[in-house]
C-alpha cells in the first residue's frame, strides 16, 4: 500500500524557517511527482508547487516563489517543503501528495500524506 | 492565473439525495480538471481525474462531466459518509488552483 509518512507538527516564530518532511516508497519517486498543498484553519485548498524527483524539477506558486523551496532527496525517498520568512498567515496543515502524470498530460493527486500543522506564532 | 469558481458554496440534503457541484474556470482547461472529497480532520481523497476518470476504489455514484470553463461532480444518491467539503483543481496552468470548496451538510 503506497503511503506518505510526513513530519510532526511544528511550532515556529515570525521570520524563522520550517522544513517538513515527507517520506515515499521508491516506486513513487521513481514514477511520479510530489506535491505540496496547504490549507489554513477553516479555509481551503492553497497549491504550494512540485517536484519531479527523478528530474529533479520544480514548479511554484508564484505567491510563494520568493519563500518556498521543495527538494528531494532520492537516496532516502523523502521529499522536503521549506518555508521562509515565516507569518502567522503561514498557519495551516501542510499536506504532501503524490502526484501523477496523466495522458493528456493532466496532473492529479491520488496519495496524500495525513498532514503536518504548521502554528507561527510569538 | 486561472481562478477556479465552485457553486454552491453550500448544500444541504438528505441521504438519498442526487446533488450536482459545478465548477467554472476563468479561461479554458480542457478536460485538465479533478475533483477532491476531504472530511473533517483528514487529508483530501482524489474522486475524478481528467474531469471524468473515476479514481479506483470511489463508489460509481460520483460522476463528473465537463471541459472547456464548465464542470459538474455528481453524487447519484447520497450516503452518510458523502457529507463532507468537495474541491475542483485545474491542471492546466500554473499555480493548479482550487476552487473555494463546496460545503455538503446534512
Amino acid at each position: 500500500q503506497v503511503q506518505l509518512v510526513q513530519s510532526g507538527a511544528e511550532v515556529k516564530k515570525p521570520g524563522s524557517s520550517v522544513k517538513v518532511s515527507c517520506k515515499a516508497s521508491g516506486a513513487t519517486f521513481n514514477n511520479h511527482a510530489i506535491s505540496w498543498v496547504r490549507q489554513a484553519p477553516g479555509q481551503g485548498l492553497e497549491w504550494m508547487g512540485r517536484i519531479i524527483p527523478l528530474l529533479n524539477t520544480t514548479k511554484y506558486a508564484q505567491n510563494l516563489q520568493d519563500r518556498v523551496t521543495i527538494t528531494a532527496d532520492k537516496s532516502t525517498t523523502t521529499a522536503y517543503m521549506e518555508l521562509s520568512s515565516l507569518k502567522s498567515d503561514d498557519t495551516a496543515v501542510y499536506y504532501c501528495a503524490r502526484t501523477v502524470r496523466g495522458v493528456l498530460p493532466d496532473y492529479y493527486m491520488d496519495v496524500w500524506g495525513e498532514g503536518t500543522t504548521v502554528t507561527v506564532s510569538s | 492565473d486561472i481562478q477556479m469558481t465552485q457553486s454552491p458554496s453550500s448544500l444541504s440534503a438528505v441521504v438519498g439525495d442526487r446533488v450536482t457541484i459545478t465548477c467554472r474556470a476563468s479561461q479554458p482547461v480542457s478536460t485538465y480538471l479533478s475533483w477532491y472529497q476531504q472530511r473533517p480532520g483528514r487529508a483530501p481523497n482524489l474522486l475524478i481525474f481528467s474531469a471524468s476518470k473515476l479514481q479506483s476504489g470511489v463508489p460509481s455514484r460520483f460522476s463528473g462531466r465537463g471541459s472547456g470553463t464548465e464542470f459538474t461532480l455528481t453524487i447519484a444518491s447520497l450516503q452518510p459518509e458523502d457529507f463532507a467539503t468537495y474541491y475542483c483543481q485545474q491542471s492546466f496552468g500554473l499555480p493548479h488552483n482550487f476552487g473555494q470548496g463546496t460545503k455538503l451538510e446534512i
